[in-house]
Order: C-alpha cells, then structure tokens, then sequence
C-alpha cells in the first residue's frame, strides 16, 4: 500500500529565511505527486504537481519542489518565506494505475517576523 | 465561477439521527472524492465516485454511504451518526483519473 510520510509536524521560520517542508513516499510504482496548502479555515489549494518530466516543478506563490526518484522524496521549497505564508502544507502521492491519492499528515509552518 | 460547493459548511447533531452533507461541482468533473480530516492523521479517503454510478471504497468507508446519481452531485449519507464521526468533512473533485483534485471549502460536522 501506498504511504506518505510528512517527518515535520510542526516548522517555524523567520520571515525572509529559506523553507524546506520534507515529503517522503513509499511506493513501487511510478507516482504522481502534488503539494497542497490550507489556510486556517480554508480548503486546500494546490500549489504545485508533479506528472512526468522536467524533476524539478514551479507553483504558485513561488514554491518550487524536486522529485527525486532515488530518495522517494518531494520536498517543497520557497527561497523567503512571507508572513502569509503561514499555514499548513500536505504532500499527497497518487499511482498510475489506480484512483487513489493519499496524504500525509502535513506540516504546519509558521512564520515569526 | 468554477467550483465545489458543500452544504452545510457547519453541523452539530446528535447519536443516530441521520444526516447528508451535499457536495456539487460545476466543472463537468466525472471523479468525485469525500475526505475527512483529524488532527495528526491528515486526509482520509472516505469513498471515491469515477463517475455516475460508479462508487468505491476508499481507507475509512465504515458509517458513511454515498451515490452518484448524477454528474454534478456526490452526496455523503451518514445513516447513523456516532462521535467518532466528529471531524472536517472534504469534497473534492478532478476531471479524471490522475489529475489534480479541486475542493470545496468544507462542512466541519460535530455528534454529541
């Protein structure tokens, strides 16, 4: 069966700094992957996906994440992180094959001025 | 505006009294999906819908039914509410299979 592992249940960074949110799957098939973001209150909105191609995937709000297929891993990245960047992040993998998406347990990252 | 609605956004209800939450989308989308979320535990798939009539199981089916009569609607019945059905309810749907999934905003249901 399919698993995500989201290590960081919790992050917090200074405004301006750098962000990795960790992503880690457990599949043997080729997977599709996505990263989603809610805000409090919110649904969740996709920032960015990976199908095929090009490893290294540019989204919305200026995330960016890598597919590495060697470590199984999607990390997501944002070079400075805004106040409104405040939020909670979820890694979701799916399989070519069958209809299923699972998700993490996502990280949620807050910001400190 | 292209979405996914649910109805009711809020729901505080007692042991046993059924109830449905609806789910609607307007972007012609043949899948349809209901999560539910819990703190430290993510989103879970309830059921799923690849299209009408078409339903399936997803990781946590027990105590809630589904039916997809058409395109559009993806109701989820919980015939006998218990609280450990307490939790942030999610519809969403996708054009097909593989594809990003849209949300609706949720229905956060509490039974006492």
């Amino acid at each position: 069966a399919q698993s995500v592992t989201q290590p960081d249940i919790h992050i917090t960074v200074s405004e301006g700094a750098s962000l990795e949110l960790r992503c880690n799957y457990s599949y043997g098939a080729t997977p599709y992957l996505f990263w989603y973001v809610q805000s409090p209150g919110q649904g969740l909105q996709l920032l960015l996906k990976y199908f095929s191609g090009d490893t290294l995937v540019q989204g919305i709000k200026g995330f960016e994440a890598e597919f590495k297929r060697s470590q199984s891993s999607f990390n997501l990245r944002k070079p400075s992180v805004h106040w409104s960047d405040a939020a909670e992040y979820f890694c979701a993998v799916g399989n070519f094959g069958n209809e299923k998406l699972t998700f993490g347990t996502g990280t949620r990252l807050t910001i400190i001025p | 505006e292209a979405q996914v609605t649910q109805n009711p956004r809020y729901l505080i209800t007692v042991t046993g009294k059924k109830l449905t939450v609806t789910c609607s989308q307007n972007m012609n989308h043949e899948y349809m999906s209901w999560y539910r979320q819990d703190p430290g535990l993510g989103l879970r798939q309830i059921y799923y819908s690849m299209n009408v009539e078409v339903t399936d199981k997803g990781d946590v089916p027990e105590g809630y039914k589904v039916s997809r009569k058409e395109k559009r609607n993806f109701p989820l019945i919980l015939e006998s509410p218990s609280p450990n059905q307490t939790s942030l309810y999610f519809c969403a749907s996708s054009p097909g299979r593989y594809n990003e999934q849209f949300f609706g905003p949720g229905t956060r249901l509490t039974v006492l």
